[in-house]
């Protein structure tokens, strides 16, 4: 089966502007997660998804950032008025649940996003 | 908070060199522990894991004990290859305060086999 796909696979944008960055995860995954890979931070958490509600966003950097599931499958992670920080590779995951959460993570390709 | 630490790389080995890349945690109760591996272009890939004390991940000869007296969750592989070149990560997923799905991973270390 297919593995967890991510769009675009780059972005480069220009400071100020919104971008949409997409994320499919694996066919009957509940679980979805979005991570942030930068130079200066390494891997970092952003939100995680139970179905289409998201428990936990508290990863998110700033109110610039927000995300949605809709149908238990597909998330779009918006960040609006982008800055140069923003610049890094972002990370879509995708588990089962059936533990809990506690299923292994897989992960898609990642999108990386340049902000001039 | 949880928090991993790695060693810092890169690293550069020879074909047929002994690898350990070492990793250290702090957590709260009995964290999950994990190495993933990220190969050029390539996404994030579960290498190996384990999830009590005295468990052993393996795979593509590459193996971790979880050492809870230690901390410590260090990766090593007897003989690396070319083809292992890669950036690893070490993490780790908690059991506990109601976050046990979020990963936190180490900074990684770079992997540069020379034939």
């Amino acid at each position: 089966g297919a593995g967890v796909s991510q769009s675009p696979s780059n972005k480069v944008t220009e400071k100020g502007k919104d971008v949409e960055l997409r994320c499919d995860p694996i066919s009957g995954h509940t679980a979805l997660y979005w991570y942030r890979q930068s130079l200066g931070q390494g891997l970092e958490f952003l939100i995680y998804f139970q179905g289409n509600s998201a428990p936990d966003k508290s990863g998110l950097p700033s109110d610039r950032f927000s995300a949605e599931r809709t149908g238990g499958s597909v998330s779009t992670l918006t960040i609006q008025r982008t800055q140069q920080e923003d610049s890094a590779v972002y990370l879509c995951a995708s588990s089962s649940d059936f533990a809990g959460g506690t299923d292994t993570q897989y992960f898609g390709p990642g999108t990386r996003l340049t902000v001039l | 908070g949880n928090s991993v630490t790695q060693m810092e790389g890169p690293v550069t080995l020879s074909e047929e060199a002994f690898l350990t890349i070492n990793c250290t945690y702090t957590a709260t109760g009995y964290p999950s522990l994990f190495w993933y591996v990220q190969y050029p272009g390539e996404g994030l890939q579960l290498l190996l894991k384990a999830t009590k004390a005295d468990d052993k991940g393996s795979n593509k000869g590459f193996e971790a004990t979880y050492r809870k007296e230690t901390t410590s969750f260090h990766l090593e592989k007897g003989s690396v290859q070319v083809s292992d070149s890669a950036v690893y990560f070490c993490a780790l997923r908690g059991n506990s305060g109601g976050s046990n799905y979020k990963l936190t991973f180490g900074k990684g270390t770079l992997l540069t086999v020379n034939p």
